[in-house]
């Protein structure tokens, strides 16, 4: 199928240190999607990547999407206790979205 | 305010029994979705719909049921045949292919 894969699960970091997840699809992108889940909550669209490379920011989130629309990668700099939740990707082909199974992260203050 | 409203929150079903979760947005989103994300995994997509009165299966349609007979819900049936329905269950609707919005779902138990 048309799966899209996330790396790493898990990440367990101390306040201050930097994050990054990977998603990884074997067949082009036509865009890529993230959203954030904070737990208990439901999931929250952060941003959407549609040109090859593009890279685009919000604060201390950096969203990239890789030259040949088959990978993406959110980073977080310098991150906080309310950054804390889990990240997920997600594609969309012709109105059916997959999403990638995410990366949960835990800050410790 | 303009969202998207499913309810109950949490939801109780005995073994047998068909139970039907709501889902109702006020956005004007044409397409609408059903997940099933259970602990500590992704999101799973169940249905899904673009435009009223007509819907397609997702990854693990077997053992749900769903209808689009108004834009504004999209509910969804948790049959008998769905011998493994605990979980927590999201709702969604978009513009087209464009980003979603999530419901604060539904917690599904067995008793």
């Amino acid at each position: 199928g048309q799966q899209v894969m996330q790396i790493p699960q898990y990440q367990h970091v101390q306040e201050g240190e930097d994050f990054t997840t990977y998603c990884n699809s074997s067949t082009t992108l036509s865009n890529i999607q993230w959203y954030k889940q904070r737990p208990g909550g439901h999931p929250v669209f952060l941003i959407q990547l549609v040109k090859s490379g593009e890279v685009k920011k919000q604060k201390r989130l950096t969203f990239q999407f890789g030259e040949a629309k088959k990978n993406s990668s959110l980073h977080i700099t310098a991150t906080q206790t309310t950054d804390v939740g889990t990240y997920f990707c997600a594609r969309d082909n012709a109105g059916k979205s997959t999403f990638g199974d995410g990366t949960t992260l835990t800050v410790k203050p | 305010d303009g969202g998207i409203t499913q309810s109950p929150k949490y939801l109780f079903r005995k073994e047998g029994q068909n139970v039907t979760l709501s889902c109702e947005q006020n956005l004007n989103h044409d397409a609408m979705y059903w997940y099933r994300q259970d602990p500590g995994q992704g999101l799973r997509l169940i249905y899904y719909s673009q435009i009223v009165n007509d819907f397609q299966k997702g990854d693990i349609a077997e053992g749900y049921s769903v209808s689009r007979e108004k834009k504004e819900s999209f509910p969804l049936t948790v049959t008998s045949a769905q011998k493994n329905p605990t979980a927590f269950y999201l709702c969604a609707s978009s513009i087209s292919s464009q980003p979603q919005h999530f419901g604060d779902g539904t917690r599904l138990s067995i008793l």
